[in-house]
């Protein structure tokens, strides 16, 4: 069974670059998307963007000018980087994977990491 | 921007049948959208009960069902569980871009 799991700082300043990884275990990280979620304290789901295993992207409209999304197969790793970090960003961000053979779900998740950004 | 309206809260009763709802600004919510539902609970990460309008995910219980009705897509519950108490969200997707309803905060009373 795919395990994910989110890692990276629990709190940057603002203006700086927010970088996390999501580690993948228990399954190829071949022929899936993957994407980033994030939920700000006490309030509703965000899509980021997905990645394809083949490094294609999409990207939040409203995110986009500031997320990069990349993967690394070779280390079962896929990454988001988040520039010019406000309060607005402090949230918990959830890693997933799709199902096999489906480009339109987003079917496991990671257990999340909180991001916060705090002078 | 589009956005993704479903009910604020709901209530049922154990053993009850519900309904949840998800429409969008755009017009009718089609098969294209390909409606995903998710469960969560306080304090755990989402779970993923209903893709690609009606397809379940190998762990979703037989008593979740999605549909499109009318010009909605929606989350049916049958034979409601005191477990299923929960914050329910609605995802559509729009040529490359996902977008996350509001959220339905069911109570089972």
């Amino acid at each position: 069974q795919v395990q994910l799991q989110e890692s990276g700082p629990g709190l940057v300043k603002p203006s700086e670059t927010l970088s996390l990884t999501c580690s993948v275990s228990g399954g190829s990280i071949s022929s899936y998307y993957w994407s980033w979620i994030r939920q700000p304290p006490g309030k509703g789901l965000e899509w980021i963007g997905y990645i394809y295993y083949s490094g294609s992207t999409n990207y939040n409209p409203s995110l986009k000018s500031r997320v990069t999304i990349s993967i690394d197969t070779s280390k079962r790793q896929f990454s988001l980087r988040l520039t010019s970090v406000t309060a607005a960003d402090t949230a918990v961000y959830y890693c997933t994977r799709s199902e096999e053979g489906s480009a339109y779900d987003l079917g496991y998740w990671g257990q999340g990491t909180l991001f916060t950004v705090s002078s | 921007q589009t956005v993704v309206t479903q009910e604020p809260s709901l209530t049922v009763s154990p053993g009850g049948t519900v309904t949840l709802t998800c429409a969008s600004s755009t017009g009718a919510v089609t098969s294209g959208n390909y409606p995903n539902w998710f469960q969560q609970k306080p304090g755990q990460a989402p779970r993923a009960l209903i893709y690609s309008t009606n397809a379940k995910h190998s762990w979703t219980p037989a008593r979740f069902s999605g549909s499109l009705l009318g010009a909605k897509a929606a989350l049916t519950l049958s034979g409601v569980q005191p477990e299923d108490e929960a914050e329910y969200y609605c995802l559509l997707y729009y040529g490359g871009a996902w977008v996350f309803g509001g959220g339905t905060r069911l109570a089972v009373l």
